[in-house]
């Protein structure tokens, strides 16, 4: 039972373009997302995260939004740079201020042509 | 410099062998999991512990065991009875009750090969 699903394999956008990536998730219990980013051989590091009382954060050139009623977070990268070019990774947690299990989408490979 | 050490970062194993893969941490982090990564099915919980001599099964705990003797410490190993070893292993850490905010640090990785 994939609890969050990151439809999409992989992305390929243009350098100073937009990447958008998607995420859906099914338990209505999460309340807490955050976005990964992660290279080969290395582990994920963070990105960004959003709390479900809110439907938008930003930083710098990443934001993420999240529609509750869909079930449904994305993150837009703008502009796209070659560097951005990993994979990402949709988590989510519920339990508030419980102890924190995250669960992780399969990953979005994001390539960036220069 | 805080941070969290995998070790080693290649490993091979005959089948039918059991191998530990050792992670440490040094941020005072209470929580240590276990991930496991796959091409095409992201990263699953294998264990996770809370607190120092506890731990609990993740979603695919079969054929894998770990201890926390140490809060900096979660050394994962994994048996003969697990039927598909190979894969990438990654060890993370975190303050309890602090998946907000940055969630989780992760170690760099262990890529496992049976031969």
């Amino acid at each position: 039972d994939q609890q969050v699903k990151q439809n999409s394999p992989s992305l390929s956008v243009q350098e100073g373009r937009i990447s958008i990536l998607n995420c859906d998730y099914t338990n209505s219990m999460f309340d807490y997302f955050l976005w990964y980013k992660k290279y080969p051989a290395e582990g994920p590091t963070f990105l960004i995260s959003i709390s479900s009382i809110k439907d938008k954060n930003e930083d710098g050139r990443f934001t993420v939004f999240l529609n509750k009623s869909a079930k449904h977070l994305s993150l837009h990268i703008v502009p796209s740079q070659p560097g951005d070019s990993a994979v990402y990774f949709c988590a989510a947690v519920a339990g508030g201020t419980s102890y924190g299990k995250l669960t992780f989408g399969q990953g979005t490979i994001l390539t960036v042509h220069p | 410099d805080g941070g969290i050490t995998q070790s080693p970062k290649y490993l091979f194993r005959k089948e039918g062998q059991n191998v530990t893969l050792s992670c440490e941490q040094n941020l005072n982090h209470d929580a240590m999991y276990w991930y496991r990564q796959d091409p095409g099915q992201g990263l699953r919980l294998i264990y996770y512990s809370q607190i120092v001599n506890d731990f609990q099964k993740g979603d695919i705990a079969e054929g894998y065991s770990v201890s926390r003797e140490k809060k900096e410490s979660f050394p994962l190993t994994v048996t003969s009875a697990q039927k598909n070893p190979t894969a990438f292993y990654l060890c993370a850490s975190s303050f309890s009750g602090q998946a907000m905010g940055y969630g989780y640090t992760f170690g760099s990785g262990t890529r496992l090969t049976v031969v």
